[in-house]
């Protein structure tokens, strides 16, 4: 079956590079896209970006210049970087499978990051 | 970027009773919206996509209409399990999601 899980450091000092990996089973990368979702602690969601099936990437403009999105495929891994850390990066930050109809349908159970010196 | 604006904030509701959330879009995007369902400190799953087309196993007193730019969401016999969090999300030109509505107990 579909699953998603995202692994990473629970707490960042600001102007650190967080690193996240999403891991991916019953599916291939090479088929769908995966998008990472955040969610600042008692706040709503917030896309932040995607790489295609094809392997290009796409980005919200408001993280647009601190965030990277890559891949392994070979490991069916997804991998999210993004620099300059602040406080307000803190919050839980979800992987997703993309599906067709702009949807995400399966969801990791998120990784829960804190940002503070 | 497309914005999307979702309404009410907060609604507070009976068990049994019929809602109604509303999310606007600021462009056509072309059905494609989707809404889920979010419970505290729960993963948000997939209710409806494509506007009006429901995930499989989502409860038929589940339902969503519309096109172009305006798209509701309608949950016809609140049950208990109903109360949460429910976001829209647009997938036409990349994504946006809409602010969210707390759905209360009255």
């Amino acid at each position: 079956q579909v699953q998603l899980e995202e692994s990473g450091p629970g707490l960042m000092q600001p102007s650190e590079t967080l690193s996240l990996t999403c891991t991916v089973s019953g599916f291939s990368l090479t088929s769908n896209g995966v998008g990472w979702v955040r969610q600042p602690l008692g706040k709503g969601l917030v896309w932040m970006g995607t790489i295609w099936a094809g392997g290009s990437t796409n980005y919200n403009s408001a993280v647009q210049s601190r965030l990277s999105i890559s891949r392994d495929t070979s490991k069916s891994q997804v991998f999210l970087k993004m620099n300059s850390l602040q406080p307000e990066d803190t919050g839980t930050y979800y992987c997703a499978r993309y599906y067709y109809s702009g949807i995400f349908d399966y969801w990791g159970q998120g990784v829960m990051v804190t940002v503070s010196s | 970027a497309i914005q999307v604006t979702q309404s009410p904030t907060s609604l507070s509701a009976s068990l049994g009773d019929r809602v109604t959330l509303t999310c606007r879009a600021s462009q056509d995007i072309n059905n494609k919206m989707a809404w889920y369902q979010q419970k505290p400190g729960e993963v948000p799953q997939l209710l409806i996509y494509y506007a009006s087309t429901l995930q499989s196993g989502t409860p038929s007193r589940f339902s969503g209409s519309g096109s172009g730019t305006d798209f509701s969401f309608t949950i016809s016999h609140l049950q208990s399990e109903d109360f949460a969090t429910y976001y829209c999300l647009q997938g036409y030109s990349l994504f946006t999601f809409g602010s969210g509505t707390k759905l209360e107990i009255k």
